[in-house]
């Protein structure tokens, strides 16, 4: 059963444009909710990550928004740049079970020059 | 932070042979974790590694298939045993070095393939 659920598979944008990915969870004890950014040949590397107790969080060009209701959250990655071309997992994790994280299955973004 | 060295970087195996996939780390962790990420796919846990106790498996993974071994705080192997070609995949190590919920760090992951 697949924990964290992730959307689009893939993402091709225009460079300047605002990349989206969307995902979902369903176990309320989640209380860590990280992206992580993948380039070909390398492990994934943390993006930025956000707790419940938040609704956005924003670093730069990326934020978070989490709506904790709808228990889903989202990356918007604004004036998207080719160097962003790279696979995106969310993934979810609660603390009493020893950092163990549940990935969604990551989308694939392209930005086009 | 924490940086991860894992070895080999990719290989090309036999298959019925088996690999042993080393993870070091700079710095002393508790806690390391072993992922597989089949070809397009998302990071699947294999294993829980802690130092001086065996390694917890998740469903569907099993100790004869994918043995590890801990021996210190700062380094951990993989052996995937008695190779298939749905074994291939890229294997990736994982640490936690701080408190709970913390960021994880991974090693940039060996690229398996089984022939």
């Amino acid at each position: 059963q697949q924990q964290v659920k992730q959307s689009p598979q893939s993402l091709i944008v225009q460079k300047g444009g605002i990349s989206i990915i969307n995902c979902a969870y369903e176990n309320t004890a989640f209380d860590y909710f990280p992206w992580y950014q993948q380039f070909p040949g390398k492990g994934p590397a943390l993006l930025i990550a956000i707790r419940p107790d938040v609704s956005e969080k924003k670093e730069g060009r990326f934020t978070i928004s989490f709506n904790k209701s709808a228990k889903q959250f989202s990356l918007h990655i604004m004036d998207s740049q080719p160097g962003d071309s790279a696979t995106y997992f969310c993934a979810a994790s609660k603390s009493n079970t020893g950092n163990q994280f549940y990935f969604g299955t990551g989308t694939s973004l392209t930005v086009i020059p | 932070s924490a940086v991860i060295s894992q070895k080999p970087s990719r290989d090309i195996c036999q298959r019925g042979t088996s690999l042993t996939i080393q993870c070091q780390v700079d710095s002393q962790v508790t806690m390391m974790f072993w992922y597989r990420q089949q070809p397009g796919q998302s990071l699947t846990l294999i294993a829980t590694a802690n130092q001086g106790s065996e390694a917890t498996y998740e469903s569907g993974f099993v100790i004869d298939k994918f043995p590890i071994s801990r021996p210190n705080l700062t380094f951990s192997t993989l052996t995937v045993s008695n190779m298939s070609p749905e074994d291939s995949s890229i294997y990736l190590c994982s640490v936690y070095p701080g408190q709970l919920n913390t960021e994880a760090f991974f090693g940039q992951g060996t690229r398996l393939t089984v022939v």
